[in-house]
């Protein structure tokens, strides 16, 4: 079965400063990526996803992710935080060449940004 | 438009108890899953519909989880014989087709069992 790693549990973060928050996958087959959110007192809500074609994607609110198949990662990136994206994200993984349609979650990485 | 609505937000029950937990998708997405989130973990895969059947149960922990959807729009997920263990939130996602989409989640109903 395939899991899925986020090794950063807690970023502290100030304002403007850049962000890079790790997330590796196990499956070594064909994969749909994805970068969920959750603000506080709300649900989850996508941020980006990745299916095919470039591994380069950009998401809402200034945020982005590199798919590098080689290293089986799909980081998450913003050049520079704001306060309001103090919030939990989470990586999620779907095996794309099975036929299942589950996603695999991450155990989050909750960033706090500070003024 | 209306996102995923569940229900209850919240259920306090009993261990022993059975519960029933109620899941609004997306008008329209023929996809609905259900996943649990235990504190400080993601969300964790239990059930898959595809309109009316599920089409893949392979989360479900044991045999005290079912969920049905008979008419292809509302899902219930029920818990029998509930234990401590059986404590998180559940959430519930819809999705548009039969093809892997973007999933959209419901706020959760946080269920614990005393």
């Amino acid at each position: 079965a395939q899991s899925v790693s986020q090794h950063n549990h807690h970023v502290i973060l100030s304002e403007a400063a850049s962000l890079e928050l790790g997330c590796n996958y196990s499956y070594g087959g064909t994969v749909n990526l994805f970068w969920y959110v959750q603000y506080p007192g709300q649900h989850l809500q996508l941020l980006l996803k990745y299916f095919s074609g470039d591994p380069l994607v950009k998401g809402i609110k200034g945020f982005e992710a590199e798919f590098i198949k080689s290293k089986f990662s799909f980081n998450l990136r913003k050049p520079s935080v704001q306060w309001s994206d103090t919030a939990e994200y989470f990586c999620a993984v779907n095996v794309g060449d099975t036929g299942r349609r589950a996603l695999t979650f991450g155990s989050g990485t909750r960033l706090q940004v500070q003024p | 438009g209306a996102g995923v609505s569940q229900t209850p937000s919240n259920k306090v029950t009993e261990k022993g108890k059975y519960v029933e937990l109620r899941c609004d998708p997306i008008s329209g997405h023929t996809a609905l899953y259900w996943y649990r989130q235990s504190l400080g973990q993601g969300p964790e895969f239990l059930i898959y519909f595809q309109g009316t059947g599920a089409a893949d149960d392979s989360g479900l922990p044991n045999d005290r989880f079912f969920a049905v959807r008979p008419e292809g729009s509302v899902s219930t997920l029920k818990i029998q014989r509930t234990e401590r263990g059986d404590s998180a939130v559940y959430l519930c996602a819809s999705s548009l087709g039969d093809r892997v989409n973007e999933q959209f989640f419901g706020p959760g109903t946080r269920l614990t069992v005393l």
